[in-house]
């Protein structure tokens, strides 16, 4: 079945350390690929996208994510996490075949950050 | 800011009445899309209107039902509310595939 995956539900890290959230998703063909950050109270804002090319995708923020295409991952990154980081984290895919271009979201990870 | 706006930003309402969540896209933008945000199911895509034609739906009840206007605006309707139907309901707009703009959300209450 179709789906995307967000294995962890929360993670937690404290300032200034390294970061990775991770999202699989199970679709025929490689689909278009994006994370989204929710903070409280707020609207989702578009950290960064892949559409094809360099696996490597550079986002907002500070933030980095890696697509593998033979893992079927396209895990988020940051080298060294701020508080303002504090936030929950959603992988979303566009399946190419759909005429629309309507998102499908994995559950989220949740990100506490220690001072 | 991402440029789009919904009203209202919270909605507290009893089971069984009716209520209009509304939608204002970013400029030049033709595409809407709702989505519902709850704790049981995550983020759902509903629905999708394109320069006033729906385009595509997904897991909306019949009890909801949408509708973009000539001036792109788009409005959410639920009806005969559940208290299942407690969530956050976002627009979002966009102007190609590359990204989608989400406004701030309108957090539903049914008591």
């Amino acid at each position: 079945a179709q789906s995307v995956t967000q294995p962890d539900i929360h993670i937690t890290v404290s300032e200034g350390a390294s970061l990775e959230l991770r999202c699989n998703y199970s679709y025929g063909a490689t689909p278009y690929l994006f994370w989204y950050v929710q903070s409280p109270g707020q609207g989702l804002q578009l950290l960064l996208k892949y559409f094809s090319g360099d696996t490597l995708v550079q986002g907002i923020k500070g933030f980095e994510a890696e697509f593998k295409r033979s893992q079927s991952s396209f895990n988020l990154r940051k080298p060294s996490v701020h508080w303002s980081d504090a936030a929950e984290y959603f992988c979303a895919v566009r399946p190419l075949m759909d005429s629309s271009y309507k998102l499908i979201f994995g559950s989220g990870t949740r990100l506490l950050v220690r001072p | 800011d991402s440029g789009v706006t919904q009203t209202p930003k919270h909605l507290i309402t009893a089971t069984g009445q009716r209520v209009t969540l509304r939608c204002s896209p970013r400029s030049g933008d033709l595409s809407v899309y709702w989505y519902q945000q709850s704790l049981d199911q995550g983020l759902q895509f509903l629905i999708q209107y394109y320069n006033g034609e729906e385009r595509a739906k997904g897991n909306i009840l019949e009890r909801f039902s949408a509708q973009q206007f000539p001036d792109l605006h788009s409005e959410l309707n639920l009806s005969s509310l559940e208290l299942g139907d407690s969530a956050l309901y976002f627009c979002a707009s966009s102007a190609t595939e590359n990204e989608q703009f989400f406004g701030p959300g309108t957090r539903l209450t049914v008591l």
